[in-house]
C-alpha cells in the first residue's frame, strides 16, 4: 500500500542553525504535500504546504522543496527559534493523506 | 471560526463500555476526517465523509468502531465495546472542496483512555 517514510525521527539543533525533514512516498499519484506542526499535548497544525506543479515554496523561515521525479520532498527550517521545538509531519496526498512517521524537532538555545 | 470542535476533550472509562466522540466541522467544509494517534501508529485515517456520505472507512480498524455523518455540521465515531487497545488520541479534521488538494484542519482532539 502507499506510505510515507520521514527521517529522522529526532533532530537536536542549536539556536538558529537550521533544521532539515525529509520525506520519501510511494504513491506516483500523490500530487499535495502538507506539513503540519504538532506541539505536545496539541492538535496537528498546517504550517506549509505545496502541490505537484511546484518545485519550491518558502514563507519566511520555512521553506518545502519537491522531487517528484525522485518522489521526495523535504522541509526546511532556517534561523531556528526555541519556540520551532515540536513534531513535525509530512504527508502526501493522491486523494487522502499519508502521514509521515514524525519528527521530534528540539531546538536548544 | 472557532475552528474544529471536538469532545469531549478527555475521556476515561472501562473496557466493555461504549463511547462516543463527537465532531463539529467547520462551517461550509465538505469533507470531514476521523484519525487515530498513537505512539506506536502515528496518525492514521480511520474513515473520511464527503457530504455526509462515507467515502473511505478502509482505515476502521475492527466492526466495533462506527461513524456517522447525519448532518453538515456534526459527526460521532463510536467504539462499542472499547478495549484498553483503543487507548489513542483521536482527531476529527475537516476541509473544503477537493479532499486530496486542500488543506485540512485538525480539532483539539479527544483522549481516550480505556481501563
Amino acid at each position: 500500500g502507499e506510505n510515507v517514510e520521514q527521517h529522522p525521527s529526532t533532530l537536536s539543533v542549536q539556536e538558529g542553525d537550521s533544521a532539515v525533514i525529509k520525506c520519501t512516498y510511494s504513491d506516483s499519484a500523490s500530487n499535495y504535500f502538507p506539513w503540519y506542526k504538532q506541539e505536545l499535548g496539541k492538535r496537528p497544525q498546517l504550517i506549509i504546504d505545496i502541490r505537484s506543479n511546484v518545485g519550491e515554496k518558502k514563507d519566511q523561515r520555512i521553506a518545502v522543496t519537491l522531487n517528484k521525479t525522485a518522489k521526495h520532498f523535504s522541509l526546511h527550517i532556517t534561523e531556528t527559534q526555541p519556540e520551532d521545538s515540536a513534531v513535525y509531519f509530512c504527508a502526501a496526498s493522491a486523494y487522502k493523506y499519508i502521514f509521515g512517521t514524525g519528527t521530534r524537532l528540539k531546538v536548544l538555545a | 471560526d472557532a475552528g474544529v470542535i471536538q469532545s469531549p476533550r478527555h475521556e476515561v472509562t472501562e473496557m466493555g463500555q461504549e463511547v462516543t466522540l463527537r465532531c463539529k466541522p467547520i462551517s461550509g467544509h465538505d469533507y470531514l476526517f476521523w484519525y487515530r494517534q498513537t505512539m506506536m501508529r502515528g496518525l492514521e485515517l480511520l474513515i473520511y465523509f464527503n457530504n455526509n456520505v462515507p467515502i473511505d472507512d478502509s482505515g476502521m480498524p475492527e466492526d466495533r468502531f462506527s461513524a456517522k455523518m447525519p448532518n453538515a455540521s456534526f459527526s460521532t465515531l463510536k467504539i462499542q465495546p472499547s478495549e484498553p487497545r483503543d487507548s489513542a488520541v483521536y482527531f476529527c479534521a475537516s476541509s473544503l472542496g477537493g479532499q486530496s488538494n486542500q488543506p485540512q484542519h485538525f480539532g483539539d482532539g479527544t483522549r481516550l483512555s480505556i481501563l
